[in-house]
Parts: structure tokens; sequence; C-alpha cells
């Protein structure tokens, strides 16, 4: 199984809906972080957390919001989609040595 | 501007050739991670390095970190198709916070 899972794999939807992006880990890691993916660009930190009592804002945190409900939970809300939001999102997690482990990706389409 | 440049962009190479990526920046790297991800799918982790002047192998790929902190370069071997896809840097740059940051990616790809 595989340790970083993220669902869903691929969400279509419309501007203005309230879409959430989930992310799981049996990695028993304390960090976890939310990402986006757009062309050219590489990996940009949307938000990421150290504990569960702790969140931070990334590089470009606007017009989203997260939540830690576990240790191993860690969710991504888009509060009303918009087509630049439209990515490819990857939930990683790491322990103090910082070597991060991705999930496999959501692919999101605003349209 | 991006803090963490890679070059080139993209690169297409024959079979059995050797190629180098490099990852750039302005400021001292306190931990340079490179990955490699398929298309569309998440990111593997191929190798870290902190220490300056460290270099580290696995198979047919070699990541070297300058002296100064400041440039990788990731280096591979006698390419192979399976090795095509896109190659990330990313990099701690402030110092144990855990957060990174990353390039643009370099596309490879390998004609058989």
């Amino acid at each position: 199984d595989a340790d970083v899972t993220q669902t869903p794999r691929n969400r279509i939807t419309k501007t203005g809906k309230r879409i959430m992006l989930e992310c799981s880990q049996t990695k028993g890691h304390d960090r976890m972080y939310w990402y986006r993916q757009d062309p050219g660009l590489g990996l940009r930190l949307i938000y990421y957390s150290f504990d569960v009592k702790d969140i931070n804002k990334g590089e470009i945190s606007d017009g989203y919001s997260v939540s830690r409900q576990a240790q191993a939970k860690f969710s991504l809300s888009l509060e009303s989609a918009i087509p630049n939001q439209t990515a490819l999102y990857f939930c990683a997690t790491s322990d103090l040595a910082h070597e991060q482990f991705f999930g496999p990706g959501t692919r999101l389409t605003v349209l | 501007s991006q803090e963490l440049e890679q070059s080139p962009q993209s690169l297409i190479v024959q079979e059995g050739k050797n190629l180098t990526i490099n990852c750039t920046s302005s400021k001292t790297l306190y931990g340079l991670y490179w990955y490699k991800q398929k298309y569309g799918e998440g990111l593997i982790f191929l190798m870290m390095l902190q220490k300056g002047g460290e270099e580290k192998s696995h198979e047919k790929i070699t990541a070297k970190l300058d002296e100064k902190k400041q440039q990788s370069s990731l280096h591979i071997t006698a390419s192979q198709p399976s090795h095509a896809g896109i190659y990330l840097c990313g990099a701690d740059m402030t110092g144990n916070t855990g957060k990174l940051i990353f390039g643009q990616g370099t596309t490879l790809q390998v004609k058989p």
C-alpha cells in the first residue's frame, strides 16, 4: 500500500464550487505539505503543517485553506474555485530529516 | 524570478549519451534534494546532499553539491529510456525549517 495517498486523483469542477482534496499518510511523519505544480513553474508551496496544532502559509496560500484533522490527515480546500487554480496538486510528508515523500497527485480542472 | 534555477529546461539525448542538469541558487543551500517525476505522476526521491563538496551516486546517476553550496549538478551516465522524465531540485534555503523551494524542473527525453 502507498505511504502517501491522495483523493480524488482527478477532479473536474466549475468556477465557484467548493472543493476539498484529501491526503493521508501511514509514515508516521509529523510534517505535511501541500504543493501545486504548473508547467514551467516547478512546485510551489501552498500550506504546510509541522504538527496537528501548527499550520503555516506557504508562498501561494491565497484562495486556499487547510485542515489538519490528525497526524495522518491533511486536507486542502478551495472555497470558491477559479480557473487559474487548475493544476496538479501534491501532498508530501517528512520527518526532521527533511526528505519529503510525495503522494501521487490530484489533477484538478476548474472550468 | 525563480530562487532556484534549473538548466536546461529541457533536454533530448540519444540513448547511451551522458548528460548533466544544473541547479543554481543565489543563496546558500542548507540541503539539496533531487527528485524525478514521470509525467503527471508523483515525485520519486533520488538523493539528498548537505555538505559542500558532497557527491552521491545511485546506479548511473551522480549528484554533487559544490563547495560553496550554491549549485548542484545531476549527471546521468549512459542514458536509457527509463531515465526519461522531469528532474526537479528542491532546496532548504533557510536552514532547518523543513520548507523546500523547488526549481522549475528539467524535462529529459531519451531517444532509443
